[in-house]
């Protein structure tokens, strides 16, 4: 099992939908986790930190559950922009940060 | 506006010719990543820097070495570049390890 897993998609989703998608992690004593959006042949860009509490800001809204393991990232009212691989990283108890390979996402006018 | 700087933006270089790639910050940041991503793959941490403190990654082939003189520069030479080391090249900084990174615009390299 890969230590960070996201399904790579494409997601297609039509303007104005709501989407999510979750990354999923092996190491349950990870203590940090984060969201990137990249877009093609870009730098990755800080889309926001995920706290335990979760949080929102704006649009998107970041969750974490630790009992199984995961993190998600949910898009409302998607936006032409936002169109991007979206990429989660978790920083691990052994002084890690692990990326995962991304989740494609298309927005369809 | 505080920033990182990648130099050059694109790189071309013949097999075995050693390159170097420059990194830049304005953010005063401790922390300063070099790392490799291929097409439709996750960024690969090659290295980090906290401070002048160098932590390498296991797997970081030793073709690949990295200086970094003061807190704002850091550099990413490779002795003998392989056609199988054509990649974007990202470089990273955040204030405290494993924190929230920002990275520069990429070096993308191209071996002939």
């Amino acid at each position: 099992r890969k230590e960070v897993e996201q399904d790579p998609g494409p997601f297609n989703v039509p303007e104005g939908a709501t989407v999510a998608f979750n990354c999923t992690y092996s190491n349950s004593a990870s203590q940090s986790f984060f969201w990137y959006r990249q877009d093609c042949r870009k730098e990755p860009k800080l889309l926001m930190s995920v706290y335990s509490s979760g949080n929102e800001d704006g649009r998107f809204t970041a969750q974490l559950n630790r009992a199984s393991q995961y993190i998600s990232l949910l898009i409302r009212d998607s936006k032409l922009s936002d169109s991007a691989t979206y990429l989660c990283v978790v920083f691990d108890s052994n002084y890690q940060l692990i990326w995962g390979a991304g989740t494609k996402l298309i927005i369809k006018p | 506006d505080a920033m990182v700087i990648q130099n050059p933006r694109y790189q071309v270089t013949q097999f075995g010719k050693p390159v170097t790639l420059s990194c830049s910050q304005t953010l005063n940041h401790n922390v300063m990543y070099w790392y490799q991503q291929k097409s439709s793959q996750a960024p690969k941490l090659l290295f980090h820097y906290y401070d002048k403190d160098f932590n390498n990654e296991a797997d970081t082939p030793d073709n690949f070495q990295s200086r970094r003189p003061n807190t704002s520069f850091c550099f990413l030479d490779i002795r003998s570049p392989g056609l199988g080391d054509a990649a974007m090249y990202l470089c990273a900084t955040s204030g405290v390890q494993y924190n929230e990174q920002f990275f520069g615009p990429g070096t993308r390299l191209t071996v002939l």
